[in-house]
């Protein structure tokens, strides 16, 4: 059963701070892996969308990674401001049509 | 403007009374599931749809139903709630062409 792992659960940096988030999943076996933004009691915000057969995509501030044979996702946050704050979640994409969300990490960007 | 709408956005109920949230996008998405949202848990899939008249089991199915009698909606049935289904629920959708997600805003449930 596929296993999605997010660290740190919670993290705070001053604004202006590059970030890196990180993501690992145990079975490599994946169709895509997406990352998504969650407001305080708000619904999810698709992020990025990297397939299984790519390295990396990038919008904006930012970038996120995927190496699927360790079973690892990054997402890098560039010049972090205070609008960053949210939680981010990341999912992969499995067979049968299963999106296994990781816990999240509860970015706080402090001015 | 696309988009994945789900109502009520809160409610409150007692155990035992059936209730159904309702889930409606307009982006002519073929897939379609719903999610619960629990603290320490995170977000977890209760069914997914993967067209008209099929569904299928996700994580946690037990305590829900659910129907796809159109291509649009997706409701969530709890034919008999209880204080465990209290926790936020999100609907989403997708295209068979493409594997990102939209969310719905979410649906906060509280059963006493």
């Amino acid at each position: 059963k596929q296993e999605v792992t997010q660290i740190p659960a919670a993290l705070s940096v001053p604004e202006g701070e590059n970030l890196v988030l990180n993501c690992s999943f145990t079975d490599s076996a994946i169709y895509n892996l997406q990352w998504f933004r969650q407001d305080p009691g708000k619904g999810l915000t698709s992020l990025l969308l990297i397939q299984s057969s790519q390295r990396e995509q990038t919008s904006g501030r930012l970038n996120a990674s995927l190496d699927k044979s360790s079973g690892r996702s990054t997402l890098y946050i560039a010049a972090s401001q205070p609008g960053d704050s949210a939680t981010y979640l990341c999912a992969v994409s499995s067979a049968g049509n299963m999106l296994t969300f990781g816990g999240g990490t509860r970015l706080m960007v402090k001015p | 403007e696309a988009q994945v709408t789900q109502n009520p956005r809160y409610l409150i109920t007692v155990t035992g009374k059936k209730l159904t949230v309702t889930c409606s996008q307009n982006m002519n998405h073929e897939y379609m599931s719903w999610y619960r949202q629990d603290p320490g848990l995170g977000l977890r899939q209760i069914y997914y749809s993967m067209n008209v008249e099929v569904t299928d089991k996700g994580d946690v199915p037990e305590g829900y139903k659910v129907s796809r009698k159109e291509k649009r909606n997706f409701p969530l049935i709890l034919e008999s709630p209880s204080p465990n289904q209290t926790s936020l629920y999100f609907c989403a959708s997708r295209t068979s062409g493409s594997n990102e997600q939209f969310f719905g805003p979410g649906t906060r449930l509280t059963v006493l």
